[in-house]
């Protein structure tokens, strides 16, 4: 059971605008910031979003991260069906001498 | 650009020792500007760190595997390596290793990752 809670799945039609949620706790979330990664089937992840906003280069401003106390939302707006993937938060977790922790990851579907 | 490049067995023994290496080319694993970590991915299950190891040698496990994780680096070679002992069928999955860009940069490059199954 993984730390950082995600639903299991989303959808949406091309065009519309989808959110994922991820969930932590004081220890995580709460203390330090999130990053968003995009796993396409059969490719190693990709770092979407990192420190809750920021996009790294090259990556469209379809995609954006917020953050709010222990909760943080990725949100997809312009839905294509390329971007039918599994995505996944991660965050740093200062309990137990600090180790990373993952969401359980949510399976996008582009309807 | 930065590419990591995963080797080692793809099969091994229950009980024994995985052994996974992770090749760096673009950047220097000694100079210190990042951490270098192992994740993991059971087939149909989310990812999973293991640990990760910085220039100087510090290493931070997952707490949950801590007693049979070691993480090794070698900068003359511009490796890290990962040793997972005891393992099980449990230890199946897909292994990447990834440049760290600590907690509030993410895990900005991967490699291809590589399939490991546990088995006699």
């Amino acid at each position: 059971q993984s730390v950082l809670t995600q639903p299991p799945s989303a959808s949406g039609t091309p065009g519309q605008r989808v959110a994922i949620s991820c969930s932590g706790n004081n220890s995580n979330i709460g203390s330090n910031t999130v990053s968003w990664y995009q796993r396409l089937p059969g490719t190693a992840p990709k770092l979407l979003i990192y420190n809750n906003n920021q996009r790294p280069s090259g990556v469209p401003d379809r995609f954006s991260g917020s953050k709010s106390g222990t909760s943080a939302s990725l949100a997809i707006s312009g839905l294509q069906s390329d971007d039918e993937a599994d995505y996944y938060c991660a965050a740093w977790d200062d309990s137990l001498n600090g180790h990373w922790v993952f969401g359980g990851g949510t399976k996008l579907t582009v309807l | 650009q930065v590419q990591l490049q995963e080797s080692g067995p793809g099969l091994v023994k229950p009980s024994q020792t995985l052994s996974l290496t992770c090749t760096v080319s673009g950047d220097s694993i000694g100079t210190g500007t990042h951490y270098w970590s192992w994740i993991r991915q059971p087939a149909g299950k989310g990812l999973e760190w293991l640990g990760r190891i910085y220039a100087t040698g510090i290493t931070h496990q997952n707490p949950s595997l801590k007693s049979r994780v070691t993480i090794s680096l070698d900068t003359a070679k511009n490796q890290f390596s990962l040793k997972l002992r005891s393992v099980t069928a449990a230890d199946t999955a897909v292994y990447y290793c990834a440049r760290d860009s600590g907690w509030n940069g993410g895990f900005d490059h991967w490699g291809q990752g590589t399939l490991v199954t546990v088995s006699s």
